[in-house]
């Protein structure tokens, strides 16, 4: 099996909130973890790329002191949305892969960020 | 600029007959390609993958073609099962590259009874 799990998976808070969101591969050790954001009807947008003990790869126009990633494990990586307003409200997701860029990414279940 | 396409939005198919499930690609580099299925709620579900060296690779009810000379791929499931009702996403990459992940919009496969 491949089992990632995502923690929490729906958070409701305050604007001006830091929210921090949990990834775990809970049956392979995950060289990589990768966090991606959704809009409504929309496909999967990549925002980062993170290497266990490096700093992440974040992608084009993704403000990497808003999106704070730390991988700190081969087993868990963090994603914390700092300071968080209404428009960062989306679906948050994030993936793992065991080995090299052949293996298939492993999902999580999502976390739902709504900010008030 | 969508470089991994798909047309069909949405798709019927009656239970026990096939399922055909398309997939359109613009970036040559890409050389390998993968596909997801989605429940609501959940994260996407790994199904089958394939490397550009190959044109077809197939796992149980599940088989995926590449036509690489048309940039495309497509996904068959065989017999169609009601479970087989969901969201299902193709995905492409460039091996050895930056290693992103490149998702289509999706299409929505439901499965008639």
């Amino acid at each position: 099996g491949a089992v990632v799990s995502q923690h929490p998976s729906w958070v409701i808070c305050k604007s001006g909130t830091s929210v921090k969101i949990e990834c775990r591969s809970l049956d392979f050790q995950a060289t990589t973890m990768f966090w991606y954001r959704q809009f409504p009807k929309q496909s999967l947008m990549l925002m980062a790329t993170s290497n266990e003990g490096s700093k992440a790869t974040y992608e084009q126009g993704v403000e990497k002191d808003k999106f704070l990633i730390n991988h700190a494990s081969l087993t868990l990586s963090t994603l914390t949305v700092t300071s968080a307003h209404p428009e960062d409200s989306s679906f948050y997701i994030c993936s793992a892969r065991r080995g090299r860029s052949n293996q298939p990414q492993h999902f999580g279940d999502g976390t739902r960020l709504s900010i008030l | 600029d969508q470089q991994v396409k798909q047309n069909s939005p949405s798709l019927s198919v009656q239970e026990g007959r096939i399922s055909i499930l398309n997939c359109d690609y613009t970036n040559s580099m890409f050389d390998y390609f993968l596909w997801y299925k989605k429940y609501p709620a959940e994260g996407p579900t790994f199904l089958i993958s394939i490397s550009s060296i190959k044109d077809k690779n197939e796992d149980g009810r599940f088989t995926v073609f590449l036509n690489k000379s048309a940039k495309h791929l497509s996904l068959h499931i065989v017999p169609s099962q009601p479970g087989d009702s969901a969201v299902y996403f193709c995905a492409a990459s460039v091996l050895g590259g930056n290693e992103k992940l490149t998702f289509g919009t999706g299409t929505r496969l439901t499965i008639i009874p």
